[in-house]
């Protein structure tokens, strides 16, 4: 399967603990985006990577939010000090450059007891 | 403020009728549209798009217009099968996305009824 893979599919965590979430990207696509989705809502956009460059980052929720792309490969999701409010569905896309469809992955299901 | 709006929460269609799904948009320097389906739990699955300098895109069962005076798209589908049965989301973008990822409606849930 070549597709966008993430990693875990679900996460149950306690409050205040940080958590970290994997996204691969389809190999040969340069640009890898993270959201969130709610429920009863359209997935919200968060950050974007055009390779290893994270060029947009002000989206992210708040400082306890980051976001890597090391290599220009894989990214990593990392949320501090979880709070309840940030239960959620998690979602990475990737695309090649220009206009062209994001693909995205299964996602992660965050909840914060 | 909303920019994607899908107006209809759901929808309920006979199998084998027409299914159209309807979403407005308000940001003028939107220039890429997609429709996505989204089963329960788990990601949304890219169906259709259409760039700004047309006015309809064609792919199988699935017909994307565009009306940009009127900054409205819709999905047709024809026809509606029982594996339709989804949420549809509408997604739209500056240049595909870039900095500015793309932006979502709130989503239609399609229900084909046999």
């Amino acid at each position: 399967d070549t597709g966008v893979s993430q990693d875990p599919r679900h996460k149950i965590t306690k409050r205040g603990q940080n958590v970290t979430f994997r996204c691969d990207p389809i190999s040969e696509h340069n640009r890898l985006y993270w959201y969130r989705q709610t429920l009863g809502q359209g997935p919200e956009f968060l950050t974007y990577f055009q390779n290893e460059a994270q060029l947009e980052k002000s989206r992210l929720l708040s400082d306890r939010f980051s976001a890597e792309r090391p290599k220009g490969s894989f990214s990593t999701l990392e949320i501090q000090r979880t709070e309840q409010g940030d239960s959620a569905m998690y979602l990475c896309a990737s695309s090649p450059t220009g206009k062209a469809p994001q693909f995205f992955g299964p996602g992660t299901r965050l909840t914060v007891l | 403020d909303q920019q994607v709006k899908q107006n209809s929460p759901s929808l309920s269609v006979q199998e084998g009728r027409i299914s159209i799904l309807n979403c407005d948009y308000t940001n003028s320097m939107f220039d890429y549209f997609l429709w996505y389906k989204k089963y329960p739990a788990e990601g949304p699955t890219f169906l259709i798009s259409i760039s700004s300098i047309k006015d309809k895109n064609e792919d199988g069962r699935f017909t994307v217009f565009l009306n940009k005076s009127a900054k409205h798209l819709s999905l047709h589908i024809v026809p509606s099968q029982p594996g339709d049965s989804a949420v549809y989301f509408c997604a739209a973008s500056v240049g595909g996305g870039g900095a500015d990822g793309l932006t979502f409606g709130k989503g239609t849930h399609l229900i084909i009824q046999p």
